[in-house]
């Protein structure tokens, strides 16, 4: 079956450490998303890519780097500069104007 | 840009009652509307969308949206909700055209739906 996979789903992080969240999807989308969630704020958009190569800021890109080398793949980096890294990760896939499919999530804690 | 606003973070309800989640939404141009459920530590399912034509949508699980673009809203509905309906309800935008935001979700900040028995 196609879908996204997410991994890993719980990550724990110390203080200072840069911690990289795995995204990889089968659905041969061109454009991925990241979003960070937090309670009763939404899902808010971290970056965002529309093809191989290519990727743009969205609302909270500061602390935060992708890559997008491989159509199939969409990493996320949550470095040391990011002030409140605890969050709840969705990555997400598009198929042509509005069809969406998101991962199950990865949950970030920093102890 | 695109906002959303839901007009209520909580919504208790009884089972088996009817009930009604709010949306409204702000664009400058138009847009395709989305409501999405999501259940503890889980990604988003889509309920159902609104991309053109009939303003009223019928989704998964029985729930229903009208949008009306006079008041720039699209509401979710259910006739009779069950335990199993308890979750968090988001509603979101994206641009229907070109531009640098094509393609990119706005969504609400969420409407936790809670079924009493």
């Amino acid at each position: 079956d196609g879908g996204i996979t997410q991994s890993p789903k719980y990550l724990f992080r110390k203080e200072g450490q840069n911690v990289t969240l795995s995204c990889e999807q089968n659905l041969n989308h061109d454009a991925m998303y990241w979003y960070r969630q937090d309670p009763g704020q939404g899902l808010r958009l971290i970056y965002y890519s529309q093809i191989v190569n290519d990727f743009q800021k969205g609302d909270i890109a500061e602390g935060y780097s992708v890559s997008r080398e491989k159509k199939e793949s969409f990493p996320l980096t949550v470095t040391s500069a990011q002030k409140n890294p605890t969050a709840f990760y969705l990555c997400a896939s598009r198929r042509g104007a509005h069809g969406y499919t998101f991962g199950s999530g990865t949950r970030l804690t920093v102890v | 840009a695109q906002s959303v606003t839901q007009l209520d973070s909580q919504v208790p309800v009884f089972e088996e009652a009817p009930v009604e989640l709010r949306c409204n939404y702000s664009s400058s141009v138009s847009v395709y509307l989305f409501w999405y459920v999501q259940y503890p530590n889980q990604g988003l399912q889509l309920l159902l969308k609104y991309l053109s034509g009939s303003t009223l949508v019928k989704g998964i699980n029985g729930f229903e949206a009208e949008f009306n673009k006079s008041q720039t809203s699209f509401h979710l509905r259910k006739p009779s909700v069950h335990i199993s309906d308890t979750a968090e309800y988001f509603c979101a935008v994206s641009r229907n055209a070109g531009g640098t935001s094509y393609g990119k979700l706005t969504f609400g900040q969420g409407t936790i739906l809670t079924v009493h028995p």
